[in-house]
C-alpha cells in the first residue's frame, strides 16, 4: 500500500517566521501536487513537481521534490496570517490504486498575527 | 469553463433519509474522484472513473453508497440510510487523463442529524 506522510500534522507560528512541512514515502511517485485548503472549501491547486531534485517557488512558497522522487518539501518564508490553512500533498503514481492519486493527511498550519 | 461544480454546498438530512450529490467536472477531462473529509483531516479515497467507467471503489464505500457517471461528464453520489457517521464533507476532484493534475470543487458538507 503506497502511503505519504505528512509532518508535522499540526503547526503553530508567530507572522513573520519561516517553516518547513514535509511529504515523504517509501514509494516512488511520478509526480507530485501540493494543496491548500480553507476551512469550508476545496483544496486549491499550489504546485506540480515532476522532476526529481525539481524546485518550484510561488512568492514566498518554495517547494523541493527529492531527488529519488519519494518526498518532498514545502518552505514557506515570513509567514503571514493569510498562509493559514490544510496543506496537502497528493502523488501520483501509474499503475498504482485509487485512481493513481494519494493523498497525505495534510499539515495544518496556523499563523497568528 | 469555471472549474469544477458541486451541488448542493450544503445538506443537512435526517438519519435514515436518502441524499444526493451532484459534480460537474470540468470539461474534457476524463476522471472523475469522490472523496470524503472529515474535520482537519485529509481527503479519503471513495471512488474514480475513468470516462462513464467506475474503475475502483474504495472499501469505505459501503453498500449504502452508490455514484454513477452515466454519460462520462457528471456524476452523481447517493447515500442511502444516511447515518450520523455519514457527516463529512464530500469532495469531487477532476484530472484530464491518469496522472494530470486534480482539480477540487468546493464540496458538499453533508450534516446528519
Amino acid at each position: 500500500t503506497q502511503l505519504l506522510e505528512q509532518s508535522p500534522q499540526f503547526l503553530s507560528i508567530q507572522e513573520g517566521e519561516n517553516l518547513t512541512v514535509y511529504c515523504n514515502s517509501s514509494s516512488v511517485f511520478s509526480s507530485l501536487q501540493w494543496y491548500r485548503q480553507e476551512p469550508g472549501e476545496g483544496p486549491v491547486l499550489l504546485v506540480t513537481v515532476v522532476t526529481g531534485g525539481e524546485v518550484k517557488k510561488l512568492k514566498r512558497l518554495t517547494f523541493q521534490f527529492g531527488d529519488a522522487r519519494k518526498d518532498s518539501s514545502l518552505h514557506i518564508t515570513a509567514a503571514q496570517p493569510g498562509d493559514t490553512g490544510l496543506y496537502l500533498c497528493a502523488g501520483v503514481n501509474y499503475g498504482g490504486s485509487q485512481g493513481n492519486l494519494i493523498f497525505g493527511k495534510g499539515t495544518k498550519l496556523s499563523v497568528k498575527p | 469553463d469555471t472549474g469544477v461544480s458541486q451541488d448542493p454546498r450544503h445538506k443537512i438530512t435526517k438519519r435514515g433519509q436518502n441524499v444526493t450529490f451532484r459534480c460537474d467536472p470540468i470539461s474534457e477531462h476524463n476522471r472523475l474522484y469522490w472523496y470524503r473529509q472529515t474535520l482537519g483531516q485529509g481527503p479519503e479515497f471513495l471512488t474514480y472513473f475513468q470516462n462513464e467507467a467506475q474503475l475502483e471503489k474504495s472499501r469505505l464505500l459501503s453498500d449504502r453508497f452508490s455514484a454513477e457517471r452515466p454519460k462520462g461528464s457528471f456524476s452523481t453520489l447517493e447515500i442511502q440510510r444516511t447515518e450520523q457517521g455519514d457527516s463529512a464533507m464530500y469532495l469531487c476532484a477532476s484530472s484530464l487523463e491518469e496522472g494530470y493534475v486534480a482539480f477540487f470543487g468546493q464540496g458538499t458538507r453533508l450534516t446528519v442529524v
